[in-house]
């Protein structure tokens, strides 16, 4: 199971600001890296899946970026709005297990 | 198209009962596991597998036993409940290859033992 983590473990924004976090694992031997959303009452569904070195994903507001070299990647969120509040969980495998980060949460207030 | 069901949302036990929380998906996925989530810790493998009769521990097994007896199906078995296996549980599958497929989570139970 690998060392993964996920800063701050929560934030507050307001509406139309941006943000971004952080999360961090072991960079050799890295696989790939997962970024899950989690809403109250609900359960994790799938943001990205990263593999390359520099990649970056978006979807609608929500981008990720990916460092292996160094072991990070960061979520940003443009223009938050009050349904992205939520719990972002970031992942990495170990062979076939998956290590969680605790996650940050994230609070939109309008 | 039902994709990842559990059963049953909630359940109290009492130290020492016995009890089967059920998953079941209909994605014909490979790749099957349960995680638990506490308050602060993000979530934790308990048990995976890799195919029907394939079963491997995860983080924190301990008290827990699986079966992988087809695609389908994926129970995990509590065999003396303990105060410290209260909790949220999550299964989850993916099509083949965990590492990189997305996974995809039931709605979760929620287990209070007293």
């Amino acid at each position: 199971i690998l060392n993964v983590e996920q800063s701050p473990q929560s934030l507050h924004v307001q509406e139309g600001d941006s943000t971004n976090f952080t999360c961090s694992f072991p960079s050799s031997n890295f696989y790939a890296l997962h970024w899950y959303r989690w809403e109250t009452a609900k359960s994790p569904e799938a943001l990205f899946v990263m593999t390359l070195n520099g990649d970056e994903k978006k979807k609608g507001r929500i981008s990720a970026t990916l460092n292996t070299k160094e072991g990070y990647s960061y979520l940003y969120i443009k223009g938050s709005q009050p349904e992205d509040s939520a719990t972002y969980l970031c992942a990495v495998p170990n062979d076939y297990k998956l290590s969680f980060g605790a996650g940050t949460t994230v609070t939109v207030r309008a | 198209n039902a994709g990842v069901t559990q059963t049953p949302k909630f359940q109290v036990l009492k130290t020492g009962q016995s009890m089967t929380l059920q998953c079941a998906q209909d994605m014909n996925h490979e790749y099957m596991s349960w995680y638990r989530q506490d308050p602060g810790m993000g979530l934790r493998l308990i048990h995976y597998s890799v195919g029907a009769g394939i079963t491997d521990q995860g983080e924190v097994p301990n008290g827990y036993n699986v079966s992988r007896s087809t695609t389908e199906d994926f129970p995990l078995r509590l065999l003396s409940a303990a105060p410290s296996q209260t909790s949220v549980y999550f299964c989850a599958s993916s099509s083949r290859d965990s590492r990189t497929d997305t996974q995809y989570f039931g709605p979760g139970t929620r287990l209070t033992v007293l």
